[in-house]
């Protein structure tokens, strides 16, 4: 069983495009994440959800829309791709969303290629 | 905001030594730090952590220690094995924070 499951699991796609990106975990928890893991292996939050609310808003480009339908679904649409969008984006959740009160479980990934 | 620093970003070793990364945090607040563990083409996954109210924690062979006054907490691999070839990223958090920072990474490679 999954625990954190994201789909696709690779995009490939043209500069210009739009795309989303969906996650879902089945661990009751609270909290969701997306990070963005560029070629140096950076890991950078872009946004959290607690409760289906949006609690951090990094400075991402608004072509970045998350979207938290609820609790267990956090997905993520990317409108007018660039280039430099091309990365690896994690999803992630924990049970609470101060991070010394639960572990974050990451997803596997999608692996986001803009040509 | 938080700043997490980690170093060395590349890391050989034979099998059987020891490994060491260092990280240094610069909000004096934080006191959650996790490590993660990032296999090729993997996620990253949680390997072991501490809080602030500890100096050091052992899980087999890996071990975290934790400096207050300095800001700057370390992970120690024993006993290295090729399996331990990955990328570790240290993280910080502040009690009020609700988000983790992460270090640049380091890519550990434990040569036979």
């Amino acid at each position: 069983d999954t625990a954190v499951s994201q789909t696709p699991k690779y995009l490939v796609t043209q500069m210009g495009n739009d795309k989303s990106i969906k996650c879902e975990q089945n661990l009751g928890h609270d909290t969701m994440y997306w990070y963005k893991q560029d070629s140096k292996k950076f890991l950078k939050i872009m946004f959290s959800y607690n409760n289906k609310e949006l609690i951090i808003n990094e400075t991402v480009p608004n072509r970045f829309s998350p979207k938290s339908p609820d609790k267990a679904h956090l997905n993520l649409h990317i409108n007018s791709l660039e280039l430099g969008d091309s990365a690896v984006y994690f999803c992630a959740s924990s049970q609470d969303s101060r991070p010394g009160k639960g572990t974050q479980y990451f997803g596997p990934g999608t692996r986001l290629l803009v040509l | 905001g938080e700043n997490v620093e980690q170093h060395p970003s590349t890391l050989s070793v034979q099998e059987g030594d020891s490994a060491v990364i260092k990280c240094t945090y610069s909000d004096s607040a934080s006191n959650y730090f996790p490590w993660y563990k990032q296999e090729l083409g993997k996620r990253p996954q949680l390997i072991i952590d501490i809080r602030s109210n500890v100096g050091e924690k052992k899980d087999q062979r890996i071990a975290v220690t934790l400096n207050k006054t300095a800001k700057h907490f370390s992970l120690h691999i024993t006993e290295t094995q090729p399996e331990d070839s990955a990328v570790y990223f240290c993280a910080a958090s502040s009690g009020s924070a609700r988000q983790l920072t992460f270090g640049s990474g380091t890519q550990l490679t434990v040569l036979p």
